[in-house]
């Protein structure tokens, strides 16, 4: 199994902030990742996919980069609707592996 | 609008069964895959498995800990997906989120969700 760890596990940081989330493969996956996003008590919300690909509706102040094992999840300019727990997600191979999550905090 | 409503989660006890369903509406059910994800309490997410579109022939894929254990199927007729769930362990205890991939025959970077169903496997 392809195993997927993300860091930091927590990131505290204050709106107006840019914040990188970093998100590491065992091996390679090309291009398939996505980031999800989720509040308490809510289900998941899709980001990117295919590591750069913005998912419609989402805001420009979230970006995705990297190929390979090494990905990034970047937030511009950060708004505090933002503060939540973020996923990265393989789908390269199965089974489908996600990181352990980043829980984006306000400092 | 895409819809996805999960049902049938509750209370059971270690060693039963359980069956989820998943009512999807808003789309052409059939020409998509259709997959299921977890998140036991406090925890991250943990993809359960997924089921091709009959056009693929309806195959299916699952995740180590569920395999052998747990069945996804689906009635493209009343647009729904099953998740049979028999041997229940109590670190089966997860919301269960019923999820749509973008592809009909691959699951990964599902861009719809249910709202979850809370299975509680306890004696």
């Amino acid at each position: 199994d392809i195993q997927m760890t993300q860091s930091p596990s927590t990131l505290s940081a204050s709106v107006g902030d840019r914040v990188t989330i970093t998100c590491r493969a065992s091996q390679s996956i090309s291009s398939w990742l996505a980031w999800y996003q989720q509040k308490p008590g809510k289900a998941p919300k899709l980001l990117i996919y295919k590591a750069s690909s913005l998912e419609s509706g989402v805001p420009s102040r979230f970006s995705g980069s990297g190929s390979g094992t090494e990905f990034t999840l970047t937030i511009s300019s950060l708004q505090p609707d933002d503060f939540a727990t973020y996923y990265c997600q393989q789908y390269n191979s199965y089974p489908i592996t996600f990181g352990q999550g980043t829980r984006l905090e306000i400092k | 609008e895409v819809q996805l409503v999960e049902s049938g989660g509750g209370l059971v006890q270690p060693g039963r069964s359980l069956r989820l369903s998943c009512t999807a509406s808003g789309f052409t059910f059939g020409d998509y895959a259709m997959s299921w994800v977890r998140q036991a309490p406090g925890k991250g997410l943990e993809w359960v498995g997924f089921i091709r579109s009959k056009a693929y022939g309806g195959t299916t894929e699952y995740a180590a800990s569920v395999k052998g254990r747990f069945t996804i199927s689906r009635d493209d007729s009343k647009s729904i997906a099953y998740l049979q769930m028999n041997s229940l362990k109590t670190e089966d205890t997860a919301v269960y989120y019923c999820t749509r991939p973008p592809s009909i025959a691959a699951a990964g970077g599902e861009g719809y969700w249910g709202q979850g169903t809370l299975v509680t496997v306890s004696s």
